[in-house]
């Protein structure tokens, strides 16, 4: 089955650092750019990120840029997001995202999103 | 970054309507441009891409038009399962940006 599924949420204080996974399986995930986004409680939909399909290529919101690193490992066929500097307004679920059909930058793959809740 | 004025925010609407919602850019994106369709605790599905393509499996009765700035997604007969959240998307350039979003509500 082609899947996306985030792990690594949970709650965390102000300026402290969490680990996002995302684990896919039923695709050659190393051929793929692969892309989080994120939505705070009730709110839209915001991009955070992208890396392309080697890992040696990203880029980034500025709202999360000098705090936020992406990564890829293939080997593994796993996405991370290393967050560190949390703020309260970083509270949001997190969905891993790609694009199976296509070489651009929409997505029909999501994964189910893990949240993660930045408060003292 | 490219700015989305996506409207209405709020849309209420009748089992077997036709709703129409607008997404406008700050800039022409040319057809680039994705529709997603979010039920409350899901991730988003995508609707539309290149501004009017169905995706695979989606129905009939959604449909997108507009290229350059002006963009719109109809859904021709609402029907029970079409209540929920809708967002526009463009890909011409990064920061990929989203619409701000529009919940079709039960009249």
């Amino acid at each position: 089955e082609v899947q996306l599924v985030e792990s690594g949420g949970g709650l965390v204080q102000p300026g402290g650092s969490l680990r996002l996974s995302c684990a896919a399986s039923g695709f050659t995930f190393s051929s793929y750019w692969m892309h989080w986004v994120r939505q705070a409680p009730g709110k839209g939909l915001v991009w955070v990120s992208r890396i392309n399909s080697d890992g040696s290529s990203t880029s980034y919101a500025d709202s999360v840029k000098g705090r936020f690193t992406i990564s890829r490992d293939n080997a593994k066929n796993t996405l991370y997001l290393q967050m560190n500097s949390l703020r309260a307004e970083d509270t949001a679920v997190y969905y891993c995202a790609t694009i199976l059909t296509g070489f651009l930058w929409y997505f029909d793959l999501w994964g189910r999103g893990t949240l993660v809740t930045v408060s003292s | 970054a490219i700015w989305m004025t996506q409207s209405p925010s709020l849309l209420s609407a009748s089992t077997g309507d036709r709703v129409t919602i607008s997404c406008r850019m700050s800039q022409g994106i040319s057809s680039y441009l994705a529709w997603y369709q979010q039920k409350p605790g899901k991730a988003p599905e995508l609707l539309i891409y290149a501004a009017s393509t169905l995706q695979s499996g989606v129905p009939s009765r959604f449909s997108g038009s507009g290229s350059g700035t002006d963009f719109t997604l109809t859904i021709s007969c609402l029907q029970s399962e079409d209540f929920a959240t809708y967002y526009c998307q463009q890909y011409y350039s990064f920061p990929l940006t989203f619409g701000q979003g529009t919940k079709v509500e039960i009249k």
